[in-house]
């Protein structure tokens, strides 16, 4: 069984500029959900996908959007990239009506 | 709005010490409660989980029990190993609903264990 995998591992970025991140959820998942967790706090709550539509959203901006696909892979992207976006950006898979989910390693955004 | 509360760290242990994390949160409904665990430069491990009140989560030895009464799931291990250095997360899900749940999660509590 593959687990959650998440491209790229490191980025690094410029204020203004734009980034895509990209998640494969574990096989058979078909909600995927994304978290911020800036340095040394928890996670945020960001969005979830679930028929390649969003259902839920924490408290971010637009510029944050995301994707998710007919294979349930999905993508996060950020507008105008601020220095704050600077976080290890974490993507989740759970079955629908699950309570649990599976975490991919992380991408670690920079913003200079 | 839904919140975890953690006991603030860092915690320094000596190898073979008891372990008690304080969790205590607030929410709405009834949510289910996790421990996850997150070793350096890695993504978060769920270490065990509880969905209703006085269900008891165990894992590779560590321990935590859905309080309602208290709104608390505190995390135990009986002795603890260096290799369980690592940051240790609180968080529940709200209430479950057709497309998944989200996680609310404390800030962590980082855990050094001396041999």
């Amino acid at each position: 069984e593959t687990g959650v995998t998440q491209s790229p591992t490191h980025l690094i970025k410029t204020r203004g500029q734009q980034v895509t991140l990209r998640c494969s959820s574990q096989s058979g998942h078909n909600t995927v959900s994304w978290y911020q967790q800036a340095l040394g706090q928890g996670p945020q709550f960001i969005f979830q996908y679930y028929r390649e539509e969003e259902n839920g959203r924490g408290n971010f901006p637009p510029r944050f959007s995301g994707l998710q696909f007919p294979n349930y892979s999905s993508e996060l992207n950020v507008n105008a990239l601020e220095l704050d976006d600077s976080a290890l950006y974490l993507c989740a898979s759970s079955l629908v009506g699950a309570i649990t989910q599976y975490f991919g390693p992380g991408t670690r955004l920079t913003v200079l | 709005g839904d919140s975890v509360t953690q006991m603030e760290g860092p915690v320094t242990l000596s190898e073979e010490a008891f372990l008690t994390i304080n969790c205590t949160y607030t929410a709405t409904g009834y949510p289910s409660l996790f421990w996850y665990v997150q070793y350096p430069g890695e993504g978060l491990q769920l270490l065990l989980k509880a969905t209703k009140a006085d269900d008891k989560g165990s894992n590779k030895g560590f321990e935590a029990t859905y309080r309602k009464e208290t709104t608390s799931f505190h995390l135990e291990k009986g002795s603890v190993q260096v290799s369980d250095s690592a940051v240790y997360f609180c968080a529940l899900s709200d209430e479950e609903e057709t497309s998944g749940s989200r996680l609310t999660f404390g800030e962590g509590t980082q855990l050094t264990v001396n041999p």
